[in-house]
This record gives C-alpha cells, sequence and structure tokens, in this order.
C-alpha cells in the first residue's frame, strides 16, 4: 500500500536559517504530493502540492519538488520567520482518493 | 477559512459513551473525508462519502460509522467510546466530480477534540 516517510521532529531553527524538511514516498502509479500545516489549534490547511513528475509546488516562500527518482518530496524555505513556526505533513493521494500522510514534522522558529 | 464547519470544537465524554461528530462541507462539495488524528497513530484516514454513498473506507472501528444526508453534510458515530479513542477528528471535502477524483485538493475543517475520560 502507500506510504509516507518523514523526517522525525522536533525541528528548531533561528529565524532566517534554511529549512529542508525530507519526504519520500511509496506508492503504485502516479500520485499526487502535498504538504499539509498546521498552525497552533488549527486544522490542516494545504500549504503547496505537485500532480506529477518534476513538477514544482511553491507557496508562501516554500518549496518542494516531485521527483519520482527518488519518490522524495522534500520541502524547502530559503528564510524562516517566526511566524512560519507549525506542524508540517507530507501526504500522497492516489486514485484510490485518500491522503495518506507522514507522521508530522513539528518546527519551531526562534527569533 | 476553508469553508468546512464542525461541530462541536471540543467533545468530553465517558468511556462507553455514543457521541456523534458533524461536518459540513464547502458549498459543492460532494465528497466528504473523515480522519482521525491521535498521538500514538498519527493522522489516519477513516473513511469516504461521495454525495450520499460510501466511497472508501480505511482504518475505520466497527463501534464507529458515518453517513452522509441527501443535503451533502455528514455525521461521524463513535459508540463504546474508550480511552483510545481520544484525539482530533477531522472532516474534509473535495469537488469530485464523478469520473475525475484524482487530483482534486481537500479541504479540512477545523477538527472536534474528543477527549473520553
Amino acid at each position: 500500500g502507500n506510504s509516507v516517510t518523514q523526517m522525525e521532529g522536533p525541528v528548531t531553527l533561528s529565524e532566517e536559517a534554511f529549512l529542508t524538511i525530507n519526504c519520500t514516498y511509496t506508492a503504485t502509479g502516479y500520485p499526487s504530493l502535498f504538504w499539509y500545516v498546521q498552525y497552533p489549534g488549527e486544522g490542516l490547511q494545504l500549504l503547496l502540492k505537485a500532480t506529477k513528475a518534476d513538477d514544482k509546488g511553491s507557496n508562501k516562500g516554500f518549496e518542494a519538488t516531485y521527483r519520482k527518482e527518488t519518490t522524495s518530496f522534500h520541502l524547502e524555505k530559503g528564510s524562516v520567520q517566526v511566524s512560519d513556526s507549525a506542524v508540517y505533513f507530507c501526504a500522497l493521494r492516489g486514485g484510490n482518493e485518500k491522503l495518506t500522510f507522514g507522521t508530522g514534522t513539528r518546527l519551531t522558529i526562534i527569533p | 477559512d476553508s469553508g468546512v464547519t464542525q461541530t462541536p470544537k471540543h467533545l468530553i465524554t465517558a468511556t462507553g459513551q455514543r457521541v456523534t461528530l458533524r461536518c459540513s462541507p464547502r458549498s459543492g462539495d460532494l465528497s466528504v473525508y473523515w480522519y482521525q488524528q491521535s498521538l500514538d497513530q498519527g493522522l489516519q484516514f477513516l473513511i469516504q462519502y461521495y454525495n450520499g454513498e460510501e466511497r472508501a473506507k480505511g482504518n475505520i472501528l466497527e463501534r464507529f460509522s458515518a453517513q452522509q444526508f441527501p443535503d451533502l453534510h455528514s455525521e461521524l458515530n463513535l459508540s463504546s467510546l474508550e480511552l483510545g479513542d481520544s484525539a482530533l477528528y477531522f472532516c474534509a471535502s473535495s469537488v469530485d466530480p464523478a469520473g475525475f477524483s484524482s487530483y482534486n485538493e481537500q479541504f479540512f475543517g477545523p477538527g472536534t477534540r474528543l477527549t473520553v475520560l
């Protein structure tokens, strides 16, 4: 079945540092890949997505590229802010429509 | 605001009890999904409905059931509650027009936090 392996957290960075959160997946066929973010006390919000190989999703300074050859979808941001502190989930969606999530990575940015 | 609403926001109940969680999808969305987020299991898919019919089932316990009504709102019923059912329950919705569903974004509600004492 489908699965997502996500970098263990928590991750603590200083403001303006470079962020990478690793995500790799196992899936049959050609899944769509997503990063969701969960701010404290809130629900999940879609951060970015990519629907086919070599697509790059981007939003709010975050980027992730769908790499089929390495089955990866790593999340990156060049300069993080305190407001980026949240839990980040990598997810995939295959033909059966449901989302399969990674375990989540808690990110804390200190000023 | 995703447009998906869930009630109640918090629910505290005792073991052995039964509760109902409610979800109203975004206007125009035909498909509703339920997910459970717990500390030990992470985020897991429970069940999906499309236009009133069950479409897919995930790791949903037999003590749990759901339905989608003609107005497209959905309810998740949890019975014979156990301590381990304490979790955040999310509802999501997507358009999912018939015959094309692989890439439609799922919009999540704020969740219902269930605490079983």
